[in-house]
């Protein structure tokens, strides 16, 4: 039961075009959604999150859209630059402090 | 303070052996978390602790599984009688309790021979 899926296991983009990242969701009950990125050999690191009740959040490069009606969010990164590289994940959370992640996708950023 | 540590990095083990790992928390957050990784897979919950107290595990937790918060600052997790589904990377997080982006560590892999 894959309540947080991202279809797409890899995206590139050249440098300074933008990055988009798509993240489907099945549970209307999630109350918060958030992003991460992962490089080789490390943990995830935080990258942006939004609330349910809103439909944007935008931080520097970083924008989250949420589409409550169609379950979906997405991440846009603009420009896109080569230290972007790495996988992001998609991640819900539901009422509680655990969150259900998504598989990730690959971005490679190429000059 | 350096965020979350993990210890050790690796570790490689053979089938049926018990293993432990800790979790140095950021020192002011309150919650912890363990998380597991396979690959191609995003990180899948495991337990949470608030202060000392374990308030949620998941199933895949299962009884070979047990961790531990004992003072409400570092924790272990350790797995006994390990298999080699067991291998995968064991990821630990923590925050404060207001705060939704917790903070990862640099995990610990592990490899069942």
């Amino acid at each position: 039961d894959q309540q947080v899926k991202q279809n797409s296991p890899s995206l590139s983009v050249q440098e300074g075009r933008i990055s988009i990242l798509n993240c489907d969701y099945t549970n209307s009950m999630f109350d918060y959604f958030l992003w991460y990125k992962k490089y080789p050999a490390e943990g995830p690191t935080f990258l942006i999150s939004i609330s349910s009740i809103k439909d944007k959040n935008e931080d520097g490069r970083f924008t989250v859209f949420l589409n409550k009606s169609a379950k979906h969010l997405s991440l846009h990164i603009v420009p896109s630059q080569p230290g972007d590289s790495a996988v992001y994940f998609c991640a819900a959370r539901l009422h509680t402090d655990k969150l259900i992640f998504g598989t990730g996708t690959r971005l490679q950023v190429f000059p | 303070d350096t965020g979350v540590s993990q210890n050790p990095r690796h570790k490689i083990t053979k089938r049926g052996q018990n293993v432990t790992f800790r979790c140095d928390p950021i020192s002011e957050h309150n919650r912890l978390y363990w998380y597991r990784q396979t690959l191609g897979q995003g990180p899948e919950f495991l337990t949470y602790f608030q202060n000392e107290a374990q308030l949620e595990k998941s199933r895949l937790l299962s009884d070979r599984f047990s961790a531990e918060r004992p003072k409400g600052s570092f924790s272990t997790l350790e797995i006994q009688r390990t298999e080699q589904g067991d291998s995968a990377m064991y990821l630990c997080a923590s925050s404060p309790d207001s705060d939704y982006g917790y903070t990862f560590g640099s995990g610990t892999r592990l490899t069942v021979v």
